[in-house]
């Protein structure tokens, strides 16, 4: 595709389920990068990866949060037992290397927690 | 802690104003720094980096070692400037981001 892709882009649920996000990076991007958006806050890291691995995942919140990505492609951002302060836009973003520092963000996906 | 701090949430200036974004980082090493925009309905995108020293729709930005800032510079504010814009920076880690101005350009 022509940008970096995310699914879905509203997701409104109640307080204990489970999420899942959906990143397509582009075609070719080995560094795929999750950051959540809370109303307003900066941008917080969640978790990178390279290629499938993720050399740093220091920044997710809680064991409530995990993500996988396969194929070196699509990129998946689970939260368990969801709770109202989840509430945010997650960001996903990729980039041609995990040493190249342009990021390509995706529009991103809004969640919100009742 | 690694940190970018953007003083300001909000910036108001007139058209044909010149702008002036702070942006000071919190890091002891050769970071590289950027400066992210983001246009209302558009996606978070580059604006500049350090590293270039290039000037993108007029706007500039010297990184100030001694200063620890990174400050972004227009003369001349078009009210097509106005949109949310973030500051960030990469040690040894992803990109760390500040928490953005939004820069309002009036007419």
């Amino acid at each position: 595709g022509a940008g970096v892709s995310q699914s879905p882009s509203n997701k409104v649920t109640e307080k204990g389920k489970d999420v899942e996000l959906r990143c397509d990076p582009i075609s070719g991007h080995t560094a795929l990068y999750w950051y959540r958006q809370r109303l307003g806050q900066g941008l917080e890291f969640l978790i990178y990866f390279q290629g499938n691995s993720a050399p740093d995942k220091s920044g997710l919140p809680s064991d409530r949060f995990s993500a996988e990505r396969t194929g070196e492609s699509v990129s998946t951002l689970t939260i368990q037992r969801t709770q109202q302060e989840d509430s945010a836009v997650y960001l996903c973003a990729s980039s041609l290397s995990g040493g190249v520092r342009e990021l390509f963000f995706g529009e991103g996906s809004r969640l919100t927690v009742l | 802690a690694q940190r970018v701090t953007q003083p300001e949430k909000l910036l108001s200036v007139f058209k044909g104003a010149p702008v002036e974004l702070k942006c000071n980082y919190s890091y002891s090493g050769s970071p590289e720094l950027f400066w992210y925009v983001q246009y209302s309905r558009q996606r978070l995108q580059l604006l500049l980096r350090h590293i270039s020293r290039e000037s993108i729709k007029g706007f500039t930005a010297d990184l100030n070692k001694g200063e620890t800032s990174f400050h972004l510079k227009k003369p001349f504010a078009q009210e097509e400037d106005s949109a949310m814009y973030y500051c960030a920076y990469s040690g040894n880690t992803p990109l760390v981001f500040g928490k953005g101005t939004r820069l309002s350009v009036i007419a």
